[in-house]
C-alpha cells in the first residue's frame, strides 16, 4: 500500500527558504506524476506544482519564480524549496500522487509550515 | 487561466437528504479533467470523483457527479452523517491544476 508523508521544520522566519520533503512509500516514485498543495488555515486548496522524476515540471504561475522542485529516485523522496517566505505561505502543505487525468488519488497527511520571526 | 467558483459556499441540510453542489468554470473544460474532493476537519482531502463522473475507488454510490463544459454537478443522493464535509472541485487544464474554493455541506 502506497503512503505519502511529508517533513520539514514547522517554522520558518520570513525573507527565508521553505524546504519539505515527502516521502514515497510502498511504490515507487518513478511511475506517477508526484503534487503540492497547500491550505492557509482556514482557507482553501491552493496547487504549488507538479513534477515527474524525469525532471518535467508544472508550476502555478503565482508561485513559480519561487519554488524548486527535487527528486531523489534513490531515497524515493521529492522535495519542495519556496524561497523568501511571508506570512501568506503559512500553511498546511501535502503532497499527493497524480492518478487518472491529474485527479490526486493518494494524499500524505499533510504537514503544517508556519512563517513568523 | 481557468477560474472555478463553486455554489453554494454552505449547504445546510439534514440526514438523510440529497445534496446538490456545483462547480462552474471561467471557460470551458475538459470533463476529464474535473475531479471532486471530500475533505473533513484536520484531514487531508480524499478523492470521490474523477473524469466528472467516474467514482473514485471505495467511494459509495450515493456519491455521483456529471456535467460538461462550464457546469459541473456532485450529488449526494442520501446524506450520511460521515458526509458532512467540505467539497472541492478540481481542474487540470494547461499544465496548471486549480481548486474552487469549496461548498460546506453542514448539518441542519
Amino acid at each position: 500500500q502506497v503512503q505519502l508523508q511529508e517533513s520539514g521544520p514547522g517554522l520558518v522566519k520570513p525573507s527565508e527558504t521553505l524546504s519539505l520533503t515527502c516521502t514515497v512509500s510502498g511504490g515507487s516514485i518513478s511511475s506517477y506524476y508526484w503534487d503540492w498543495i497547500r491550505q492557509p488555515p482556514g482557507g482553501g486548496l491552493e496547487w504549488i506544482a507538479s513534477f515527474y522524476y524525469t525532471g518535467i515540471t508544472n508550476y502555478n504561475s503565482t508561485l513559480k519564480s519561487r519554488v524548486i522542485i527535487s527528486v531523489d529516485t534513490s531515497t524515493n523522496q521529492f522535495s519542495l524549496n519556496l524561497s523568501s517566505v511571508t506570512a501568506a505561505d503559512t500553511a498546511v502543505y501535502y503532497c499527493a500522487r497524480e492518478y487518472s487525468y491529474s485527479s490526486l488519488d493518494l494524499w500524505g497527511q499533510g504537514t503544517m509550515v508556519t512563517v513568523s520571526s | 487561466e481557468v477560474v472555478l467558483t463553486q455554489s453554494p459556499g454552505t449547504l445546510s441540510l439534514s440526514p438523510g437528504e440529497r445534496a446538490t453542489l456545483s462547480c462552474r468554470a471561467s471557460q470551458g473544460v475538459s470533463s476529464s479533467y474535473l475531479a471532486w474532493y471530500q475533505q473533513k476537519a484536520g484531514q487531508a482531502p480524499r478523492l470521490l470523483i474523477y473524469g466528472a463522473s467516474s467514482r473514485a475507488t471505495g467511494i459509495p454510490d450515493r456519491f455521483s457527479g456529471r456535467g460538461s463544459g462550464t457546469d459541473f454537478t456532485l450529488t449526494i443522493s442520501g446524506l450520511e452523517p460521515e458526509d458532512f464535509a467540505v467539497y472541492y472541485c478540481q481542474h487540470y487544464g494547461n499544465f496548471m491544476s486549480t481548486f474552487g474554493p469549496g461548498t460546506k455541506v453542514e448539518i441542519k
